[in-house]
């Protein structure tokens, strides 16, 4: 069955960079894409980026596109997510989640567990 | 960017009540709209994709129309696990955008 299972919980202070990992099973990861979505405490749902696991292309918003690094290891199916220049803003559950097919425009069904990054002096 | 928004933003109801939710785009985004229902401490769940098409698994009490600019779920009995927050989601251009989510509680 398709599982996605993220790193642990992370703390960094304002200023620093995070990268959770997502290690991914039960498919052909180089057939689709793997978006990253997160989470502040008691807050919506927002999208951080996608990138083809087949190819690396990147599609990032624009306001994260200067501080975000998405990059996928095809040798273990893993996909991780850099964020830099943290602040207290950015502390929130950063989910990684798989598209359906290769294109970011798309639908997500599967849903790693979820990585909780704490951003605190 | 495609804004997305939803109404209401929360509701309380009882199990076996009819309940809807809507959610609305900024501009056309034809019929690539998608809804999650999440518990706390859990990871979204997909319901529905591409504006009606329910997920294997999900209960036929759920059910999502619409196309355009407006949408709707609705809940046509409602259980007890139906407790939880809904997001709508576009997915007809990046950046992909939810909606605020709608709390549906007792």
């Amino acid at each position: 069955q398709v599982q996605l299972v993220q790193s642990g919980p992370e703390v960094r202070k304002p200023g620093a960079s995070v990268k959770v990992s997502c290690k991914t099973s039960g498919f052909r990861f180089s057939n689709f894409g793997v978006s990253w979505v997160r989470q502040a405490p008691g807050q919506g749902l927002e999208w951080l980026g996608w990138i083809s696991a087949k190819t690396g292309t990147t599609n990032y918003p624009q306001n994260f596109q200067a501080r975000i690094t998405m990059t996928t290891d095809t040798s273990t199916a893993t996909a991780y997510m850099e964020l830099r220049g943290l602040s207290s803003d950015d502390t929130a559950v950063y989910y990684c989640t798989r598209a359906s097919y290769d294109l970011p425009m798309d639908f997500y069904a599967y849903w790693g567990q979820g990585t909780l990054v704490s951003i605190s002096a | 960017d495609i804004q997305m928004t939803q109404s209401p933003s929360s509701l309380s109801a009882s199990v076996g009540d009819r309940v809807t939710i809507s959610c609305r785009a900024s501009q056309n985004i034809r019929g690539h709209l998608n809804w999650y229902q999440q518990t706390p401490g859990n990871a979204p769940k997909l319901l529905v994709s591409d504006a009606s098409s329910l997920q294997t698994g999900v209960p036929s009490r759920f059910s999502g129309r619409g196309s355009g600019t407006d949408f709707t779920l609705t809940i046509s009995s409602l259980q007890p696990e139906d407790f939880a927050t809904y997001y709508c989601q576009q997915s007809y251009s990046t950046p992909l955008t939810f909606g605020p989510g709608t709390r549906v509680d007792v």
